[in-house]
């Protein structure tokens, strides 16, 4: 139990564009989701907190309107890249909690965002 | 703020050894609870071990238990048994547990290379 998806896995785009990576639990209900960031050979670097139903808490530094978070249901948050370019070339992982669960976060497989 | 300190970059350990990873963490918090994780090199983040802060045994999940020294400020990860599939980086995470807090804070990581 407790799987989180994430789709795509990969992708490449062209810089300029943008791209909209899908976090879903699968067999939970996830009230909060987190997206985080991390670059090759680094850490995981936490970039926003998804609640259901309401705005994404963003940490700091993490520009909101270039990451455009969306978690529109229980079970599906959204992370869109805007107008990307070379530097937001990165590993992108969501994790969530299940609701009412206790303190563990879920982690999705990745996507990995190759900006040209 | 919380920070999380892993020290050694890279360790090896032969097979059916025992290795020890550090992570030491600064807070100033009463409550919080330490996490370790494991990320192979496709990219998922696997949970192997939980431990609260109030809680007087050491966490131990078959192969893994944590040594929890808490007037040091250390959770160090101790894997029996070394397997070749052990090879993976390691991360030590901090959760904030005051407040209704979900966020996690990850160490830098250590990568863990099991030799025949």
């Amino acid at each position: 139990g407790a799987v989180v998806s994430q789709h795509p896995s990969w992708v490449i785009c062209k810089s300029g564009t943008s791209v909209k990576i899908e976090c879903r639990s699968l067999d939970f209900q996830a009230t909060t989701m987190f997206w985080y960031r991390q670059f090759p050979k680094q850490s995981l670097m936490l970039m926003a907190t998804s609640n259901e139903g309401s705005k994404a808490t963003y940490e700091q530094g993490v520009e909101k309107d270039k990451f455009l978070i969306n978690h529109a249901s229980l079970t599906l948050s959204t992370l869109t890249v805007t107008s990307a370019h070379p530097e937001d070339s990165s590993f992108y992982i969501c994790s969530a909690r299940i609701s009412g669960g206790s303190y563990e976060q879920y982690f999705g497989p990745g996507t990995r965002l190759t900006v040209t | 703020a919380q920070k999380i300190t892993q020290t050694q970059p890279g360790m090896f350990v032969q097979e059916k050894e025992a290795v020890t990873l550090d992570c030491t963490y600064d807070t100033s918090d009463q409550s919080y609870g330490l996490f370790w994780y494991k990320q192979p090199s496709s990219g998922e983040m696997i949970f192997l071990i939980y431990q609260g802060s109030y809680d007087e045994q050491n966490a131990t999940e078959g192969r893994y238990s944590l040594n929890f020294q808490k007037a040091r400020k250390s959770a160090n990860l101790v894997i029996s048994a070394s397997q070749l599939g052990d090879s993976a980086m390691y991360f030590c995470a901090m959760r904030d547990l005051t407040g209704g807090g979900n966020k996690l804070t990850f160490g830098t990581g250590t990568q863990l290379k099991v030799e025949l």
